[in-house]
């Protein structure tokens, strides 16, 4: 069965860096597009990015874009998100999710998802 | 970036009743050229994941329940629970995939019994 398990959250100050992981297994990792989302304590979602499955599109949140980067390594069936200049407002639990691939043409909607991982950002 | 509006923010019905919610995009999420609706809802119970329930804005996904449906075009969209089960209670979201620019998600609405 597929699962995801995210790791690497954990508390960091303003300004800093964070990588977070994505071990994926259950399904061919390399053959499916991939998301971040993630969710500020008792808030909605916010979708942060998609990486393409063979890597060559890659979308950002307008409020992570320039500072966050999403890659993937499918020799290790492993998602990252690299996370720069840390601010307050990126504290939250970030999920991984495996797309559909219902859409042929681009990454759409998610159908499984991480359990996530906390990443707080405080001084 | 397109902007998504859910209605209500939050709504009570009684076992067996029927539950609506909607959700409204600032843009057309109709495809013209393959006649498809890129809206999708999700379910989040509490200290959960969310779970994909409709994509395509009507197309239940593997293993949801026929009593959620999804409807709607364009820019005006609707998810029914045909009758309410305890098991429902939780914050359901709707979400766009039209621009891959920013697939944003509407607020969340609170289910409750």
């Amino acid at each position: 069965q597929v699962q995801l398990v995210e790791s690497g959250g954990g508390a960091v100050q303003p300004g800093r860096s964070l990588r977070l992981s994505c071990a994926a297994s259950g399904f061919t990792f390399s053959s499916y597009d991939m998301h971040w989302v993630r969710q500020a304590p008792g808030k909605g979602l916010e979708w942060v990015a998609v990486i393409s499955y063979d890597g060559s599109k890659r979308y950002y949140a307008a409020s992570v874009k320039g500072r966050f980067t999403i890659s993937r390594d499918d020799s290790k069936n492993t998602l990252y998100l690299q996370m720069n200049s840390l601010r307050p407002e990126d504290t939250a639990v970030y999920y991984c999710a495996k797309d559909s691939g219902y859409d042929a043409n681009e990454p759409g909607v998610s159908d499984y998802w991480g359990q996530g991982t906390l990443v707080t950002v405080s001084s | 970036d397109i902007v998504m509006t859910q209605s209500p923010d939050s709504l009570a019905v009684s076992l067996g009743e029927r539950a609506t919610i909607n959700c409204k995009s600032t843009q057309s999420l109709l495809n013209n050229s393959n006649n498809k609706n890129y809206l999708a809802w999700y379910q989040q119970k509490s200290g959960q994941p969310p779970r994909l329930l409709i994509y395509w804005a009507s197309i239940r996904d593997s293993g949801v329940p026929d009593r959620f449906s999804g409807s709607g075009s364009g820019t005006d969209f609707t998810l029914t629970i045909s009758s309410l089960q305890a098991e429902d209670v939780a914050v359901y979201y709707c979400q766009q995939y039209y621009s891959p620019l920013g697939y944003t998600f509407g607020q969340g609405t609170k289910l409750e019994i």
